[in-house]
């Protein structure tokens, strides 16, 4: 079983819609949990941050976290089509060990 | 002002030669790291230095040696290149530790060994 697992993609969305993000992993040390976007031929910039179980909202952005189930989330409202990108879940314990999931490629159409 | 700097952007190479990436950040972090992600994006860390000091060297082939001048620089050395060294290679840095987790990315270095 890979340390953290993520569904690859593509998602195709229609503008405005609800878009859904998920990642699993096995670690249960890992204490710190990320949500970067990736725009294409570039590096990838942080949009969540997150310490241990709970949710965080920023915007449109809202992080989950589910340390029992070891399952993050990342719910996008109102999507844009500048939201298209692929979103990378990354965690990590100590501030280090960072691991990072394979990303989800996101279309939203408009 | 660019936080974390990568030079070349893009470096296209034969295979069995030696080039060297470097990474400068002006965030005043601690920590900075070397990051591949091969062409199924998959982003796997290489290398992570704390204060010029090697503290994560995942198993990458001896061919890579980073090096770090001082906290702001993380230069990657490679040495005789094979054509599964073709990837992006990304630099990083962060805090150490606690609350400011955060780690910010270069732009990328897109290497093509022919």
């Amino acid at each position: 079983q890979k340390e953290v697992e993520q569904d690859p993609g593509p998602l195709s969305v229609p503008e405005g819609a609800i878009v859904s993000l998920n990642c699993t992993y096995s670690n249960s040390a890992f204490q710190y949990f990320m949500w970067y976007r990736q725009y294409s031929r570039k590096g990838p910039e942080l949009l969540m941050y997150t310490y241990s179980s709970g949710n965080k909202e920023d915007g449109r952005f809202t992080a989950q976290v589910d340390k029992s189930s070891k399952y993050i989330s990342l719910f996008i409202r109102d999507s844009q089509p500048s939201d298209s990108a692929t979103y990378l879940c990354a965690m990590s314990y100590y501030g280090q060990n960072f691991v990072f999931g394979p990303g989800t490629r996101l279309s939203v159409l408009p | 002002d660019t936080a974390v700097s990568q030079t070349p952007k893009y470096l296209v190479t034969q295979m069995g030669n030696d080039k060297s990436i470097k990474c400068e950040q002006n965030l005043g972090h601690d920590t900075m790291y070397w990051y591949k992600q091969d062409s199924k994006k998959f982003l796997k860390i290489m290398f992570s230095y704390n204060n010029k000091e090697l503290i994560i060297n995942e198993t990458v082939p001896n061919r890579f040696s980073p090096k770090s001048p001082d906290k702001a620089h993380l230069n990657l050395h490679i040495n005789s290149l094979e054509l599964g060294d073709s990837a992006v290679y990304f630099c990083a840095s962060s805090l150490p530790g606690g609350s400011d987790n955060e780690q910010f990315f270069g732009p990328g270095t897109r290497l093509t060994v022919l």
